[in-house]
């Protein structure tokens, strides 16, 4: 079975410019939730959607947002572009069901913003 | 929110040694996750253990979760297991993972 996939794989952006980042879920995965590593840190929470309504939102800006397909995919996008937000881009699913919670990542979209 | 913290945050060991790694957390969690980093920033699952004690070939991974602690065990390490470990619990009603800053394990030949 194919992991969590996301694209694309690397991105160059301008400050001011918006960008879209993709995820597919696992296969029968209902949760997907996306993550921000910035280099050195550890992964940091910015949405969770379960059956596409937003269940969970970190402390990120309104300049952040996202939304979930009704084939479970999802997209994160993120408006006005800063410096401070090239980093990592991790998106991860789950079952969310019957007590399992396990959460699986996808590769990563390494965004830099010059 | 929780409040994550490991240790040590730098490992340097010779290729056979066996370590212990550390992630206290600050309150009561429904999950807890071990992953590992590689160089390219995939995250690899290696343990869900919320509680209990949990083995995997050379790994293994204890939580008590009444004292809010974590250890993953990596026996007889080789190259390959080298990167950035990750702890990363969530609290009960939320699916949010927070992650500590990692313990980066270095492997010499």
């Amino acid at each position: 079975d194919a992991g969590v996939t996301q694209s694309p794989t690397h991105l160059i952006k301008t400050r001011g410019q918006h960008v879209t980042l993709r995820c597919s879920p696992i296969s029968g995965h209902k949760s997907v939730s996306w993550y921000q590593q910035v280099l050195g840190q550890g992964p940091q929470f910015i949405f969770q959607y379960y059956e596409k309504e937003e269940r969970g939102r970190g402390n990120f800006p309104d300049r952040f947002s996202a939304r979930q397909f009704p084939n479970y995919s999802s997209e994160l996008n993120v408006n006005a572009l800063l410096l401070g937000d090239s980093a990592l881009y991790l998106c991860a699913s789950s079952l969310q069901s019957q007590g399992d919670y396990e959460q699986y990542f996808g590769p990563g979209t390494r965004l830099t913003v010059t | 929110g929780i409040q994550v913290e490991q240790s040590p945050p730098d490992l340097i060991l010779q290729e056979g040694a066996n370590s212990t790694l550390r992630c206290n957390f600050s309150d009561s969690v429904n999950n807890l996750q071990w992953f590992h980093q590689n160089p390219w920033g995939q995250l690899i699952n290696l343990f869900y253990i919320p509680s209990g004690t949990k083995q995997n070939g050379r790994l293994s991974a204890t939580t008590v979760a009444t004292e809010r602690y974590s250890l993953l065990y990596i026996s007889s390490s080789q190259t390959t297991d080298s990167g950035v470990y990750f702890c990363a619990p969530s609290p009960f009603g939320n699916e949010k993972l927070t992650f500590g800053t990692g313990t980066r394990l270095t492997i010499i030949p």
